[in-house]
């Protein structure tokens, strides 16, 4: 059974760092591409990029590069998105989710994460 | 950047009736040597994170009920609900991924009259 699973909730302060992750299971993990989905609350979804645990070929929407860095370990299956500086504004449900086919960049997303709760507040 | 613009916002429909879903993109999401449309339609109930319904436009993901069709080419596209069940209340989304960044439409919320 395909599986991402990703860390638990977070709740941190303005100007924190924080790396959070999105392990999958279930399948061939490196043949695939591994997107970042925004979720702002009440809002809706917004790609922040993708990552390809074979060989770490990034791609960032451009309204996120420089804000965030997605990396991955290929060798546990697991792609992580972090932040050097927190601010309130990046307060959001944080999703992971799979690219379909496997090696190509089409961003069609068959399988997600449970989603991360980032909270940051004074 | 692709602007993805779905009517309408909000949608009530009676059990077992039609609902339709629209959505208009700034450009043509499709390829004219292959004939397919970089498309797809998501699903997502409350607490719960997206389901892929249907992508290339009209091909149903596997395990999602029949009801669910996609259609459309170019820049405007529907996913239909043929007969709408319960279960079926949730806010759903288009996306294309035609090119970078990869948008997605503002969601539409289904309920049920």
């Amino acid at each position: 059974e395909v599986q991402l699973v990703q860390s638990g909730a977070v709740v941190t302060k303005p100007g924190e760092s924080l790396r959070i992750s999105c392990k999958g299971s279930g399948y061939t993990s490196t043949g695939h591409w591994i997107a970042w989905v925004r979720q702002m609350p009440g809002k809706g979804l917004e790609w922040m990029g993708s990552i390809y645990l074979g060989d770490s070929d990034t791609r960032y929407s451009q309204s996120f590069q420089g804000q965030v860095i997605i990396s991955a370990d290929k060798y546990i299956s697991t792609a992580y998105l972090q932040w050097s500086s927190l601010m309130a504004s990046d307060t959001a449900l944080y999703y992971c989710a799979r690219h379909l086919r496997p090696g190509r960049p089409e961003a069609i997303f068959d399988y997600w994460g449970q989603g991360t709760q980032v909270t940051v507040s004074s | 950047d692709i602007v993805m613009t779905q009517s309408p916002d909000s949608l009530a429909v009676s059990l077992g009736e039609r609902a339709t879903i629209n959505c208009k993109s700034s450009q043509s999401l499709s390829y004219s040597s292959n004939n397919k449309n970089d498309l797809a339609w998501y699903q997502q109930k409350p607490g719960q994170p997206p389901k892929l319904l249907i992508y290339w436009a009209s091909t149903r993901e596997s395990g999602v009920p029949d009801r669910f069709g996609g259609g459309g080419s170019g820049t405007d596209f529907t996913l239909t609900i043929s007969s709408l069940q319960a279960e079926d209340v949730a806010v759903y989304y288009c996306q294309q991924y035609h090119s970078t960044p990869i948008t997605f439409g503002q969601g539409t919320r289904l309920e049920i009259k």
